[in-house]
């Protein structure tokens, strides 16, 4: 079964600080994948996806993420945080299912950005 | 446009009581889902359609049913509520066009309280 896991319930870095946020998935077949933000009091919202092609990719904000097949990686990073990027990160891998697309969703990265 | 929206945005149930949670979308989307958000776990999908008049279970449906007579609306009825049962809710929606490359747009969620 595809599954995702996300090293570190919670990451604090400083303002202007190299954010890195890590996942690992598990998967038989070539997987998709994506990072989600939630801010507080508020849905999920895309940050980015990896499907085919470069494994380099970037989203909003400021963030990129890159696939590596070798280490099952997807990690997430800003090369520096700002105080509006505190929230909950959540990498998920899409599974089909059934006709429809099912998302696994890692645990959870909540952000703090010191002053 | 609003794009996904839940009602209500708080909720407070007695053990037993029952209750409907709704979702709209104004995206013309074919698909809809609802997750429950539990500390520690990310989001697990709950049950979802991939079109008007169709539902299907997903991970966690036991002590759940929905309905989705309109395509804009998907409807998440709890019929006898438990304390397990207390969690926060998203609904989400997608195209369904672009299979596991689709990206999921969701709702600002309901938080769900049994006491």
């Amino acid at each position: 079964a595809q599954s995702v896991t996300q090293l570190g319930s919670h990451v604090s870095v400083s303002e202007g600080a190299l954010v890195l946020l890590r996942c690992n998935y598990s998967s038989s077949v070539p997987p998709y994948l994506f990072w989600y933000v939630q801010y507080p009091n508020q849905g999920l919202q895309l940050l980015l996806k990896y499907t085919t092609g470069a494994t380099l990719v970037k989203g909003i904000n400021g963030f990129e993420a890159e696939f590596k097949k070798s280490e099952t990686s997807f990690h997430l990073t800003k090369p520096s945080a700002h105080m509006s990027d505190a929230a909950e990160y959540f990498c998920a891998v899409s599974v089909s299912l059934q006709g429809a697309q099912k998302l696994v969703f890692g645990q959870g990265t909540r952000l703090t950005i010191n002053p | 446009n609003a794009g996904v929206t839940q009602t209500p945005k708080f909720r407070v149930l007695k053990t037993g009581q029952s209750m409907t949670l709704l979702c709209a979308q104004d995206m013309n989307h074919e698909y809809m889902y609802w997750y429950r958000q539990d500390p520690g776990m990310g989001l697990r999908l709950i049950h979802y359609s991939v079109g008007e008049g169709t539902t299907a279970k997903g991970e966690v449906p036991d002590g759940y049913n929905v309905s989705r007579l309109k395509k804009q609306n998907f409807l998440l009825g709890l019929e006898s509520a438990a304390p397990s049962q207390t969690s926060v809710y998203f609904c989400a929606s997608s195209w369904g066009t672009s299979g596991l490359f689709d990206e999921q747009f969701f709702g600002p969620g309901t938080r769900l309280t049994v006491l």
